[in-house]
């Protein structure tokens, strides 16, 4: 079993609409959680962290069910600059900050 | 430096041969990640260093595979006696903290570089 797991879509949606993508993780001892996001062709950045009691960006709100190891990430009142790959980040018992394989969002008009 | 400048941006060699890619890290940054990134798929750990010790290389593929951050600030990934199956996007990251028990915000966050594309003839 992969330590993170994710669907790896396409989720196609039109604009405007609510799209979640969940992300499972295999070991329970895993401390930190984040959301990056990343462009074709481009390096991952920063979307937001996970936190224990889950947060929300604009749009954008985190969740995290440690009772299920899984994260979530909702995105509101989507825009076509939304189309990019969605990757979630757990570091487990060593700290180490493992990627899952990405959810690609298309965003169309 | 602003960011995370990797070099060279695209290297093709042939199969045998040695490369070596380089990791400027941003300034003050005490931990340095290496990650290799396939098409299609999420990045995939390679070794870290916080400061100028390697403190894990466990990701690393095979002995062929080596990475050092001797003044604690740039590292060079080396590959030596390339194979095909090196082909990837190779890319490094630093965080200001290392990664820990403690979700510190901001300072363990990772910020990548644009990645050196490695093409294996």
């Amino acid at each position: 079993r992969k330590e993170v797991e994710q669907d790896p879509g396409p989720f196609n949606v039109p604009e405007g609409a609510t799209v979640a993508f969940n992300c499972t993780y295999s070991n329970s001892a895993s401390q930190s959680f984040f959301w990056y996001r990343q462009d074709c062709r481009k390096e991952p950045k920063l979307l937001m962290s996970v936190y224990s009691s889950g947060n929300e960006d604009g749009r954008f709100t985190a969740q995290l069910n440690r009772a299920s190891q899984y994260i979530s990430l909702l995105i509101r009142d989507s825009k076509l600059s939304d189309s990019a790959t969605y990757l979630c980040v757990v570091s487990g018992g060593s700290y180490i900050p493992t990627f899952g394989r990405g959810t690609s969002l298309i965003v169309h008009p | 430096g602003a960011g995370v400048s990797q070099s060279p941006r695209y290297k093709v060699t042939k199969r045998g041969q040695d490369v070596a890619l380089r990791c400027d890290p941003i300034s003050g940054h005490v931990s340095l990640y290496w990650y290799r990134q396939a098409l299609g798929q999420g990045p995939e750990f390679l070794t870290y260093f916080n400061y100028e010790a390697q403190q894990d290389k466990s990701g690393l593929p095979n002995d062929r595979f080596s990475a050092e951050r001797p003044e604690g600030s740039i590292s060079t990934l080396t590959i030596q006696r390339t194979e095909q199956r090196d082909s990837a996007m190779y890319r490094c990251a630093s965080s200001l903290e290392s990664i820990g028990p403690k979700l510190i915000s901001g300072a363990n966050v990772l910020t990548f570089g644009a990645g050196s594309r490695l093409t294996v003839l």
